[in-house]
């Protein structure tokens, strides 16, 4: 079946870099997505690669994503207060209705 | 970017009575809506998908009867607890796309729900 697994929590220090690791097992993934949620707040789409893709780079975010471990991690760059949120990956499905499974979530806390 | 709107942001309502969720799509046309669950601390649960014009498909475990999915249009979904029970108090989110697997999904802000 479909699951996403993701560690529970991160804390790190501000300026330091943050590496939110996250599982999956469904093979027919087409994309992989990071969301940003704060709290009480809906998702917040932060970057997507594509299943065919290595790595992808957009400004602080770094994306790898090894396709044959089915690992995929997002890498935050001078970590800032700013940062702390829940972080969720998700894989997209390549069904009719393209949905998405959502790992449980990363909690980030980025201390001063 | 496109934006979705969901509305309201919390609501609290007495235990029996039905509380209407809505999502709409302004600056797109949303051919496909999503309709998610997260309970504290948890991860998002799809509920439902749903078509605009076309009856909603719920996932294993979520009852029809209960949440009532309505897509009228092109930029507007509905999701309507009906006899909402203090267990369903929990964060919904909703999501639209307009469609195609290179679309991506854009998520409204979310609402919460406490059934006194």
């Amino acid at each position: 079946g479909e699951d996403v697994e993701q560690s529970l929590f991160l804390s790190v220090r501000e300026g330091d870099s943050s590496v939110i690791n996250c599982t999956y097992t469904d093979s027919s993934s087409t994309y992989l997505y990071w969301y940003k949620q704060e709290p009480g707040a809906g998702l917040q789409l932060l970057t997507y690669i594509f299943s065919n893709m290595d790595m992808k780079q957009d400004q602080r975010l770094t994306v790898l994503l090894n396709k044959k471990d089915k690992h995929l991690s997002l890498r935050i760059a001078d970590t800032q207060t700013g940062d702390s949120a829940i972080y969720f990956c998700a894989e997209s499905i390549m069904d009719s209705s393209y949905k998405l499974i959502f790992g449980s979530g990363t909690r980030l806390l980025v201390r001063p | 970017g496109a934006v979705v709107s969901q509305h309201p942001s919390w609501v609290i309502c007495k235990s029996g009575t039905s509380v209407k969720i809505e999502c709409r799509s302004l600056d797109f046309q949303a051919t496909t809506m999503f309709w998610y669950r997260q309970f504290p601390k948890q991860s998002l649960m799809l509920m439902a998908t749903s078509n605009e014009g076309s009856k909603a498909t719920y996932e294993q475990g979520v009852e029809k009867d209960k949440f009532l999915i309505n897509h009228a249009s092109l930029t507007l979904s509905t999701l309507t607890v009906t006899s909402a029970h203090p267990e369903d108090s929990s964060f919904y989110i909703c999501s639209a796309t307009r469609g195609g697997v290179n679309e991506k999904l854009f998520f409204g802000s979310g609402t919460q729900l406490s059934v006194l």
